[in-house]
């Protein structure tokens, strides 16, 4: 069974302060994914990361993905209170013939004034 | 460009009934997820649509069953329902040329299983 933690589950922090959010993985995805999703919506994708330790930048957030492909991580820097919400982690793979994505337990993230 | 659109946003049933959520999936995507979200925890893949045909499932039992149109929409249908049964279903949709794992959800139908 493929698995997804992050750490930590619940962020609550001040605005302009600086935040990292970890996702691990006990198995190798062909991509991973960061999804932030606000109360009553879907998720909206992020980023996507396919080569290990490849780093993407957007705007604030700064996303890493680990050399073996299993790990990544998240930091926001000068968060602002629009930053609030659930991230999600999550890893593409294949079951039959479809794509399929494995999320992570999510990090709640608060920024306040 | 319109977005997927999923109904009813809300609803509430009691054990042992059925129910039927809808999706529009957006314009252009031919594929179709489906995802259950429980409360507190991220979303969990139920199954994925192409062609009309069911090409992959996670695990989640028979009475968890769904259908796909010619026009890509796509429909989540789940017998005997359980308290269990009660989260937030997420439809997702992709496009043909889509990255794996990119996908664009709806905002979700909320079921309450009482």
């Amino acid at each position: 069974t493929q698995l997804l933690e992050q750490s930590p589950q619940f962020l609550s922090i001040q605005e302009g302060e600086n935040l990292t959010v970890y996702c691990n993985s006990s198995s190798v995805f062909s991509s991973l994914q960061w999804y932030r999703q606000e109360p009553g919506e879907g998720p909206v994708l992020l980023v996507t990361v396919v080569t290990g330790g490849e780093v993407k930048k957007l705007k604030r957030l700064t996303f890493q993905f680990g050399d073996a492909r299993k790990d990544s991580s998240l930091h926001i820097t000068a968060a602002q209170p629009g930053d609030t919400g659930l991230y999600l982690c999550a890893g593409a793979s294949r079951t039959g013939t479809a794509s399929k994505l494995t999320f992570g337990t999510g990090t709640r993230l608060q920024v306040t004034l | 460009e319109t977005g997927v659109t999923q109904s009813p946003t809300h609803l509430i049933k009691t054990r042992g009934q059925q129910v039927t959520l809808r999706c529009s999936s957006q314009s252009g995507h031919n594929t179709v997820s489906w995802y259950q979200q429980a409360l507190g925890q991220g979303p969990q893949f139920i199954f994925q649509y192409y062609r009309e045909e069911e090409n992959g499932r996670g695990n989640f039992p028979p009475r968890f069953s769904g259908l796909q149109f010619p026009n890509y929409s796509s429909e989540l249908n789940v017998n005997a329902l359980e308290l269990d049964d009660s989260a937030l279903y997420l439809c997702a949709s992709s496009p043909p040329t889509g990255r794996p794992g990119e996908l664009f959800f709806g905002e979700g139908s909320r079921l309450t299983v009482l």
